[in-house]
């Protein structure tokens, strides 16, 4: 099946510093990825839909300036949180959508996700 | 307001017995619908989902699912548990094709499996 990867896998920083996730399509190509956050014991919220080549779309509530992501390549797109406060600590999760030939369905695949801790 | 709703956040079984996880939506109209597995260290993997037709699905790993309109459930089962089945499950739906993508999460049911 479709591989999604996700770098680091945990990551701890100092309040004030931005940190980098990175996420990969490894076998195919995703024009559309998604990165969610997932507090503990919580369900996943989305947060935004990262296209490439165009700017993401985030969800009500989400601070853009804050959390931001770029989808340079067909299997690459990054988080930035920028200025993280320890508020921002939570296990952030990205997808891929996986759309082969003309199925109207086009089924994500889920990387395995971020520890981010800000101290 | 839409929602997706797992009542059960806990539920311990036995190894070899069977095993249901419930999973209710408030949505107009019938969503698309799907359940997910998390296992520790991995991403989220799609068990099996439902768009339309036979309302008795089949997925992955021995896993079933039955969509009720009539109670707007989709209720996760499998008949006898393995101790791998042991992980956090997750209900979502897409409310339609305009969002497509968008899944929406419940809030997720924790299977402890016991020897």
């Amino acid at each position: 099946g479709a591989v999604v990867s996700q770098h680091p896998s945990r990551v701890i920083c100092k309040s004030g510093t931005s940190v980098k996730i990175e996420c990969r399509s490894l076998d195919f190509q995703a024009t559309t990825m998604f990165w969610y956050r997932q507090f503990p014991k919580q369900s996943l919220m989305l947060m935004a839909t990262s296209n490439e080549g165009s700017k993401a779309t985030y969800e009500q509530g989400v601070e853009k300036d804050k959390f931001l992501i770029n989808h340079a390549s067909l299997t690459l797109s990054t988080l930035t949180v920028t200025s993280a406060h320890p508020e921002d600590s939570s296990f952030y999760i990205c997808s891929a959508r996986y759309s082969p030939g003309t199925s109207s369905y086009n089924e994500q695949f889920f990387g395995p996700g971020t520890r981010l801790t800000v101290l | 307001a839409q929602s997706v709703t797992q009542p059960d956040i806990h539920i311990t079984v036995s190894e070899g017995a069977s095993l249901e996880l419930r999973c209710n939506y408030s949505y107009g109209a019938t969503p698309y619908l799907f359940w997910y597995v998390q296992s520790p260290g991995q991403g989220l993997q799609l068990l099996l989902k439902y768009f339309s037709g036979d309302t008795l699905v089949q997925g992955i790993k021995g896993f079933e699912a039955e969509f009720k309109r009539s109670q707007s459930s989709f209720n996760l089962r499998k008949p006898s548990v393995h101790w791998s089945d042991a992980a956090e499950y997750f209900c979502a739906v897409v409310p339609g094709v305009d969002s497509w993508g968008k899944l929406q999460f419940g809030a997720g049911t924790q299977v402890v499996v016991t020897p």
